[in-house]
């Protein structure tokens, strides 16, 4: 069970996208459609942002949409506000009733 | 309101042992598998074990089997970690999260180990 592979950082300005790749094998990412994703800020728990590849919870913005090809899964933030720098890591169901989450990416708001 | 609250976490020394608890609430406790993830200081995530519904499926990560216990009691909507043997490299931020069918949606807000002598 290795951690699924993400960029350590990405940044872009305000109102500007930006793209998290999140890479795994056909046991996890590629086997399933079951990645999600979270948005962890400074000493605080993971909050859920997108589920079953493309699907967002409620009360999550629009802004965040998800997507996959193959062994790796995306996440976008468009049009990046402030309040989007945070860590940000997949999650892949990977059979079993096991999960495996990613690396892990720090965006950061110009 | 869905919540999850972890307790029981301390300092402990190398090889000791201890137990986390976890309270549900605001949610039908018995129909959702829960899971239990760390997060090692300035570490990312580790998915760590799960228990199913019925209280005897239980699934571990290969660096805690035979280390850790996941357990469950539906009466008090209740899951623990019986954490055995701990090692520095277990010091970590520990939450407890409910299992939404194959993707892990809620999440406590965490208790902290820390395994030093």
């Amino acid at each position: 069970q290795s951690a699924l592979t993400q960029p350590p950082s990405a940044s872009g300005s305000p109102g500007q996208s930006v793209t998290i790749s999140c890479t795994g094998t056909s046991s996890d990412v590629g086997g399933y459609n079951y990645v999600s994703w979270f948005q962890q800020h400074p000493d605080k728990a993971p909050k859920l942002i997108i589920y079953e590849v493309t699907m967002r919870p409620s009360g999550v913005p629009d802004r965040f949409s998800g997507s996959k090809s193959g062994n790796t899964a995306s996440l976008t933030v468009s049009g990046l506000q402030p309040e989007d720098e945070a860590d940000y890591y997949c999650c892949s169901y990977a059979g079993s009733s096991s999960y495996v989450f990613g690396t892990g990416t720090k965006v950061t708001v110009l | 309101e869905v919540q999850l609250v972890e307790s029981g976490g301390t300092l402990v020394q190398p090889g000791g042992s201890l137990r986390l608890s976890c309270a549900a609430s605001g949610f039908t406790f018995s129909s959702h598998s829960i899971t239990w993830v760390r997060q090692a200081p300035g570490k990312g995530l580790e998915w760590l074990a799960n228990i199913k519904q019925g209280e005897n499926d239980k699934y571990y990560v290969d660096s805690v089997r035979g280390r850790f216990t996941i357990s469950r009691d539906n009466g008090k909507n209740s899951v623990y970690l019986q954490m055995n043997s701990l090692r520095a490299e277990d010091t970590a931020v520990y939450y407890c999260a409910r299992d939404f069918f194959f993707y892990i949606d809620v999440w406590g807000i965490g208790t902290t180990v820390t395994v030093s002598s």
